[in-house]
């Protein structure tokens, strides 16, 4: 079964200050995603790539980066987190664009 | 860019009742189709998926429908049982390194 690993958990955060969602697939996926997940909104795109050191934006880029620097790795960076950032944070990966995607079990943000 | 509407966003069955779930698309090109569930504290499993050459298929209590025409997708649960509960979500992607898109998922509800 496909791996896909994120960290932390859980996390508090204060308005203002950095914040990085880490992302580890052991799939040999090429393809990784960052999806936001609010209440009444589903899972939103982010961010996501489809090779290392490359990215791509999603839907709602404003407010993220995001950092592919290998194929395992895909991280979520928050330069400046705020109240409206706070959320579940899935990643997913796949092996090609139309493909199945993979979830972790996600990361639930609290920005206060 | 593509925008998915599903409904409803809750529901409510008794045990054996079917249960049904639409989403409309906007993307004529849309050619990937996904179901996936998603069980409390965890991340996406895959339902179901099918190319947009299938109208309907079928698999372990579960049918998709899918009219281009109309750009609806749907699922319907047949016979449904209290371990069918749980938030469901139609993703639909063009491909072409266009990443997924989620509808704002339907949280069922089956009582015994």
């Amino acid at each position: 079964e496909a791996a896909v690993t994120q960290s932390p958990r859980s996390k508090v955060a204060v308005t203002g200050g950095k914040v990085t969602l880490s992302c580890h697939q052991t799939n040999n996926h090429d393809y990784m995603y960052w999806y936001r997940q609010d209440t009444g909104h589903g899972l939103r795109l982010i961010h996501y790539s489809y090779v290392a050191d490359s990215t791509e934006k999603g839907d709602i880029p404003d407010g993220y980066k995001a950092s592919r620097p290998s194929q395992e790795n895909f991280s979520l960076i928050l330069e400046l987190a705020s109240l409206s950032q706070t959320a579940v944070y899935f990643c997913a990966s796949s092996r090609d664009i139309d493909e199945r995607l993979f979830f972790g079990h996600g990361t639930k943000l609290s920005v206060l | 860019g593509e925008q998915v509407e599903q409904r409803p966003p809750h529901l409510s069955v008794r045990e054996g009742d079917s249960a049904f779930i639409i989403c409309t698309y906007t993307d004529s090109a849309t050619a990937y189709f996904y179901w996936y569930k998603q069980e409390p504290g965890a991340g996406l499993q895959l339902l179901m998926s099918v190319f947009s050459n299938v109208d309907r298929k079928e698999e372990q209590g579960l049918t998709v429908l899918l009219n281009k025409k109309d750009k609806r997708l749907s699922l319907n649960l047949t016979a449904a049982h209290p371990g069918d509960s749980a938030v469901y979500f139609c993703a639909v992607s063009v491909g072409n390194n266009n990443a997924p898109r989620f509808g704002a998922g339907t949280k069922l509800s089956v009582k015994p």
